[in-house]
């Protein structure tokens, strides 16, 4: 069964560098998003994509976010300057018709 | 009022019992829904989609009232492994999926 996989599984970086999560979305999917999670809090979105443009974002997703679709096959969310508070469980999800979403394993960020 | 609202339990419920989540809305323009489970510090899961009135799939059978704005998710003869967080998640037709806290089920020997 085609799934969604994500890279790193845990991400570990000092407040104020830059860092990149990797996604590859199930491969006949067209809506990519990406979702964050705090220790103990709800999912929270962020972004969704589609069409190699951003179709909706939340206040959460500021200047310091960026996504991008680099090749066929990979969906990436960059964060340029970290802060403490960036530390989450970011999920990376596709859908093939903007409803039912499929998510990956997550990758663990954590911020020193 | 909260976009979704869920009870956010715990429900302890003994092995073979049923159990019953609630999850209210406050758009009605809202279009689709859908129930999630997810295990501790692993990713959401699609258990059901929940179009029209509603659907059964197996010991799971998740309704929809729109004029009360809430949808529900029954747990019939309730396994040990359905021990999780339930997610009650709202589409209001755009790009954007709205999440409720979830309600965290824990079954009982």
């Amino acid at each position: 069964e085609p799934e969604v996989t994500q890279t790193p599984s845990h991400q570990v970086t000092q407040m104020g560098q830059e860092v990149i999560l990797r996604c590859v979305p199930i491969s006949n999917h067209l809506y990519f998003y990406w979702y964050r999670q705090i220790l103990g809090q709800k999912v929270e979105f962020l972004v969704s994509f589609y069409n190699n443009e951003i179709s909706e974002k939340s206040e959460i997703f500021d200047d310091q976010f960026s996504v991008e679709r680099p090749d066929g096959s990979n969906f990436t969310l960059k964060i340029r300057s970290t802060k403490l508070e960036d530390s989450a469980m970011y999920f990376c999800a596709s859908s093939e018709n903007h409803n039912e979403q499929f998510f990956g394993p997550g990758t663990r960020l954590t911020v020193l | 009022r909260k976009e979704v609202e869920q009870d956010p339990g715990p429900f302890n419920v003994p092995e073979g019992a049923t159990v019953a989540f609630n999850c209210t809305y406050s758009n009605s323009a809202s279009q689709s829904f859908f129930w999630y489970r997810q295990d501790c510090r692993k990713e959401p899961k699609l258990l059901m989609s929940v179009y029209s009135s509603g659907n059964e799939d197996g010991r799971f059978t998740a309704q929809l009232n729109r004029a009360s704005q809430y949808i529900s998710l029954l747990i019939r003869d309730s396994k040990l492994s359905d021990s999780a967080t339930y997610l009650c998640v709202v589409n209001m037709n755009n790009y954007q999926l709205i999440w409720g806290a979830g309600t965290k089920l824990i079954i009982k020997p």
